[in-house]
């Protein structure tokens, strides 16, 4: 069993489209994050939850929705998207606090069409 | 406005020779930095970090060195196997939940 599992894997989807990315981390830690990776830039962070809370939203658009109903969980509801969105989303958990790495999932390969 | 920098987009290196990742960083209020590697279809695995009280940390075949008036930091591989090879990122954070990642270098390791 993986630290940080998310699900799927990978996302095909259309402009019009709903879905919801899922997050589960097994670690016992208090700090969740949604990071997003396109090619040749660096992992841009998206949110950040601690204990429950979100305490970064990093400018991104409302067509991306985070919630956190708990420690464990994290998803990330997708509406509307633009093409420009596809990318690799990656989940991440941290014991919080700061000064302490963070552990990722594998990703979910995000494809708009 | 990046804040942490990877400039050199790939590397490559003998098995058996020394890796030298570098990045550099632009916020000087940054008290933390890391080192992630990633291999394709995984996500990024914590290597090895160092707090800004210090200027090396080592683990085994790795170690981090760090120049705070240059603001800069390596990432030193040595020796270098084949199954090094991977995208390497380096990150920082001050005192934060927060995490701010370079663009990567990716490492190749020959035989």
């Amino acid at each position: 069993e993986t630290g940080v599992t998310q699900t799927p894997r990978h996302l095909v989807m259309g402009m019009t489209n709903k879905k919801s990315l899922k997050c589960e981390q097994h670690l016992g830690h208090n700090a969740m994050y949604w990071y997003k990776q396109s090619a040749k830039k660096p992992l841009e962070l998206m949110f950040v939850y601690s204990l429950e809370e979100r305490v970064e939203n990093n400018s991104v658009p409302s067509r991306f929705s985070p919630e956190c109903p708990n420690s464990s969980h994290l998803f990330l509801h997708l509406h509307t998207l633009q093409p420009e969105d596809s990318a690799l989303y990656l989940c991440a958990s941290s014991q919080g606090g700061g000064r302490t790495e963070a552990f990722f999932g594998q990703g979910t390969r995000l494809t708009v069409v | 406005d990046q804040q942490v920098k990877q400039n050199s987009p790939s590397l490559s290196v003998q098995e058996g020779r020394i890796s030298i990742l570098n990045c550099d960083y632009t916020n000087s209020m940054f008290d933390y930095f890391l080192w992630y590697k990633k291999y394709p279809a995984e996500g990024p695995t914590f290597l090895i970090s160092i707090s800004s009280i210090k200027d090396k940390n080592e683990d085994g075949r790795f170690t981090v060195f760090l120049n705070k008036s240059a603001k800069h930091l390596s990432l030193h591989i040595v020796p270098s196997q084949p199954g090094d090879s991977a995208v390497y990122f380096c990150a920082a954070t001050r005192n934060t939940d927060k995490l701010i990642f370079g663009t990567g270098t990716r490492l190749q390791v020959f035989p």
